[in-house]
């Protein structure tokens, strides 16, 4: 069974251009996560979908980030402008569902990004 | 503030050693606990997922969970080399739709 997929791997601009970053999740899970991780601190949530529908992104910087997922199935976050602080790494995640105790959630690789 | 607080290491323990991993929350109602070990460049793999009182053992790992107390533990038996990573806590809060909490990580050095 492939895991979660996300691309690019690695991605490098200069600030103030637009990023976006891509998910497909694990076949058959409901539930997708966008979080950002920062160097040395564990993963943060942006963003919650349940099939198409967000249903947590208060975490979501909303003046520049964006998120989309159209037929509940894969999913793109974008940044218009980046800024010096988006230079990060993005994870996705999947779990089947989030409702109930049971909320294992896996990760993609992750996309690095580098704003100069 | 909903908080989960690990030591962040490293820990240094040499091969074939137990290693104990530690982490508090502070969120009285949560309801599922995991560990996710992250090698450096690498994304976060979930290796152990706990729910209720008491202790999960899978492999050489095993999970100890105290609601009581607000602590989950992960123990790492026979440590080896390849074990050296970060390792994250994670707790889910039932009233966000089990968002994910996680801590900053410990560091685990395997010494040969």
């Amino acid at each position: 069974e492939a895991g979660v997929v996300q691309s690019p791997r690695y991605k490098i601009i200069e600030k103030k251009q637009p990023v976006a970053f891509w998910c497909n999740p694990i076949s058959g899970h409901n539930t997708l996560y966008w979080y950002l991780q920062n160097l040395g601190q564990g993963p943060e949530l942006l963003i919650r979908y349940e099939n198409e529908e967000a249903v947590d992104d208060s975490q979501l910087p909303k003046d520049r980030f964006s998120a989309e997922r159209l037929k509940g199935v894969d999913s793109t976050l974008k940044i218009q402008p980046a800024e010096l602080g988006d230079s990060a790494v993005y994870l996705c995640a999947s779990s089947l569902r989030a409702g109930g105790p049971h909320n294992e959630q896996f990760f993609g690789p992750g996309t690095r990004l580098t704003v100069l | 503030q909903k908080e989960v607080e690990q030591n962040s290491g490293p820990l240094s323990v040499p091969e074939g050693a137990i290693a104990s991993l530690n982490c508090t929350y502070s969120d009285r109602v949560s309801q599922s606990f995991f560990w996710y070990r992250q090698y450096s460049g690498k994304s976060p793999e979930l290796i152990m997922s706990i729910y209720s009182n008491g202790d999960k053992e899978d492999g050489r790992f095993t999970a100890q969970l105290n609601k009581a107390s607000q602590y989950v533990s992960l123990l790492i038996r026979d440590s080896q080399p390849s074990d050296s990573a970060t390792y994250l806590c994670a707790v889910g809060l039932m009233e966000y739709g089990n968002k994910l909490v996680f801590g900053a990580g410990t560091i685990l050095r395997v010494k040969s």
